[in-house]
């Protein structure tokens, strides 16, 4: 069970290059997100997904987008990167909250989080 | 929108407690915290319902006040093993599987 992994752990861009930055886990997870960290900013909440098929937008969604067509992959897309992208990013996924049969209510396993510097 | 957690940052020496506050100017259904040591993803510590009793987990428990908006992270008799930033989390309740991080408090444990 190799819970929520993330790939690449590190990658440098250039200005307008794109990317995708790779989510999976094998919890069978209905819900997951992807976060982004900066210093003294915390974790911020940019696209979240409550089942394959079902996106939306968290705190910061411009310049980033997500699709989920299966349950256990959660990719996040750079279309034209920036400096301002420059950050760690965390994907993390959970449990339904109305499946009572598994554990505490949004309970976040994260990933091991991609460093992504963008020049 | 974000919680706001306050100390920023605490030295403490072994041994000492530490109180870390996150508010919120929302309804809270649920507050989590976690932890995250240097380099490393953050870590679920527990979960706060809304209606629900004190959390507790050795010399770490947690408070949830409803009518305040806010909890409280309790660190009693600190150690070495609990420095690294600690972040709360907040669930408004009104859009399923969403979670809004605070900035973080950053806990320094000295010997």
């Amino acid at each position: 069970n190799a819970g929520v992994t993330q790939t690449p752990k590190f990658q440098v861009l250039k200005t307008g290059q794109s990317m995708t930055l790779q989510c999976a886990q094998d919890m069978n997870h209905e819900y997951m997100s992807w976060y982004r960290q900066d210093p003294g900013m915390g974790l911020r909440l940019i696209h979240y997904s409550v089942g394959a098929g079902i996106t939306d937008q968290g705190e910061v969604p411009n310049g980033y987008n997500v699709s989920r067509s299966t349950t256990e992959d959660f990719p996040l897309r750079l279309l034209s990167a920036a400096p301002s992208q420059t950050s760690v990013y965390f994907c993390a996924s959970s449990y339904d909250p109305y499946s009572t049969s598994q554990g505490p209510y949004l309970t976040q396993y994260f990933g091991p989080g991609t460093r992504l510097l963008v020049l | 929108q974000q919680p706001v957690q306050s100390p920023q940052a605490v030295i403490l020496r072994e041994g000492e407690d530490a109180v870390i506050n996150c508010s919120s100017s929302k309804a809270l259904y649920s507050v989590h915290w976690y932890r995250q040591k240097h380099g490393e993803a953050p870590v679920f510590l527990m979960i706060l319902l809304k209606g629900g009793e004190q959390k507790g987990h050795e010399k770490i428990s947690a408070s949830f006040n409803e009518k305040k908006q806010q909890s409280s992270l309790y660190l009693t008799a600190s150690q070495l093993s609990y420095s690294g930033t600690y972040f709360c989390g907040t669930d408004y309740g009104d859009e399923g599987g969403k979670l809004i991080f605070g900035q973080g408090t950053e806990l320094s444990v000295k010997p």
